[in-house]
């Protein structure tokens, strides 16, 4: 079976301070997805890393997709407020015909004004 | 465009009765999904549809069945809910399977 752990779960930190969260797995991904959630509301994609090795920015968020494609790694500089809500990753796994797509259990971030 | 939207908002049923949950999205995707979200469980796939008239089973899809009812709309129906079925069910859609999703505002189904 397939899994992706993030890590943290849970993370509260001060509003300018930089944080990362994690999303590992034993098995290789095609790709790999992250999502933002806001409560009350659907997932919202921030990005998708194909590459090993490749690095996307968004602004103050930089996501890294490990060499062997079997993790992810979300690295916000200068947390605000406004990034506060529950950061999904999922991988997408493409073997002949036994696609999938797996969801992590998410990191709940909280940034305090 | 309204994106993908999902009726109802919230349902509360008896344990037994039967409901439908309603999806549409207008961006002309071709993969629509049914995903439900527990506390701690995080997003687990139900049913999907790859493309219009196919649709395939997910990680949980007991207790669950699909209709792709044409390219827009893709519905999941309970027929006998249970209250293990108490979750967020959220639709989403993508121009094709599985890339990047966008998803519902969600249904919060409550079963007694």
């Amino acid at each position: 079976t397939q899994l992706l752990e993030q890590s943290p779960q849970f993370l509260s930190i001060q509003e300018g301070e930089n944080l990362t969260v994690y999303c590992n797995s034993s098995s290789v991904f095609s790709s790999l997805q992250w999502y933002r959630q806001e409560p009350g509301e659907g997932p919202v994609l921030l990005v998708t890393v194909v590459t090993g090795g490749e690095v996307k920015k968004l602004k103050r968020l930089t996501f890294q997709f490990g060499d062997a494609r079997k993790d992810s790694s979300l690295h916000i500089t200068a947390a605000q407020p406004g990034d506060t809500g529950l950061y999904l990753c999922a991988g997408v796994s493409l073997m002949n015909r036994d696609d999938k797509i797996i969801f992590g259990k998410g990191t709940r971030l909280h940034i305090l004004p | 465009n309204a994106g993908v939207t999902q009726t109802p908002k919230f349902q509360v049923l008896k344990t037994g009765q039967s409901m439908t949950l309603q999806c549409a999205q207008d961006m002309n995707h071709n993969s629509m999904y049914w995903y439900r979200q527990d506390p701690g469980m995080g997003l687990r796939l139900i049913y999907y549809s790859a493309s219009e008239g196919t649709t395939d089973k997910g990680e949980v899809p007991n207790g669950y069945n699909v209709s792709r009812l044409n390219k827009r709309e893709f519905s999941l129906r309970l027929e006998s809910a249970a209250p293990s079925q108490t979750s967020v069910y959220f639709c989403a859609s993508s121009e094709d399977w599985p890339d990047e999703q966008f998803f519902g505002p969600g249904t919060r189904l409550t079963v007694l």
